[in-house]
């Protein structure tokens, strides 16, 4: 119950199209949801997030959109660019416990 | 990243000797954590603090403890190194809430 389930493991995309990554949860007390980006020899970085009383958030190219009745969230990124070549992962905490993270999603956009 | 810093950034050891890992934060935050980071596995909580000497076991500690003597340190420790842990360790901070900050990580390999 615990899990975050994450989907594709790799995805490649041309430059100016919209990658789409998946994750999916089962806890329902679950009341945060961020996604973070991470390039090669960085940490994560918080790349955006959001809470379960809204349907979607955008910041610039980036959007979440979540369904609460399905326990699924997903991470769109428009006009994409080589320079959002990274990887992305969802996560998931109650409040201000400890986070759990997808397993990642290696995004490679082609020039 | 800024307030937050791993040492070493590499380390190579033999099977069977001691390891630690340091990681130092400047922001005062209450909470810290390990993360270990695996190809297919994501981000794996190993163990995290919630205050000065007050911490606590994640999903894979097995091998591994910590120690919180001071708010601005996390010391993580492989009492017995073995190859299974070979891996990239992220510390991470929150001041609690939400989103985490990240450091640059340490290559650990252990032969």
């Amino acid at each position: 119950q615990q899990q975050v389930k994450q989907s594709p493991q790799s995805l490649i995309v041309q430059k100016g199209g919209i990658p789409i990554i998946n994750c999916a949860y089962e806890n329902t007390a679950f009341d945060y949801f961020p996604w973070y980006q991470q390039f090669p020899g960085k940490g994560p970085a918080l790349l955006i997030a959001i809470r379960p009383d809204v349907s979607e958030k955008k910041e610039g190219r980036f959007t979440i959109s979540f369904n609460k009745s399905a326990k699924q969230f997903s991470l769109h990124i428009m006009d994409s660019q080589p320079g959002d070549s990274a990887t992305y992962f969802c996560a998931a905490s109650i409040r201000d416990d400890k986070i759990i993270f997808g397993k990642g999603t290696r995004l490679h956009i082609l020039p | 990243d800024a307030g937050i810093t791993q040492s070493p950034r590499h380390k190579v050891t033999e099977t069977g000797t001691p390891v630690t890992l340091r990681c130092h934060q400047t922001e005062n935050h209450r909470y810290m954590y390990w993360y270990r980071q695996d190809p297919g596995h994501g981000l794996r909580l190993i163990h995290y603090s919630y205050g000065v000497k007050d911490t606590d076991k994640g999903e894979v500690s097995d091998g591994y403890s910590v120690s919180r003597s001071k708010t601005e340190d996390f010391l993580l420790t492989l009492e017995s190194a073995t190859s299974s842990q070979t891996s990239v360790y992220f510390c991470a901070i929150t001041p609690g809430g939400y989103g985490y900050t990240f450091g640059s990580g340490t290559r650990l390999t252990v032969v």
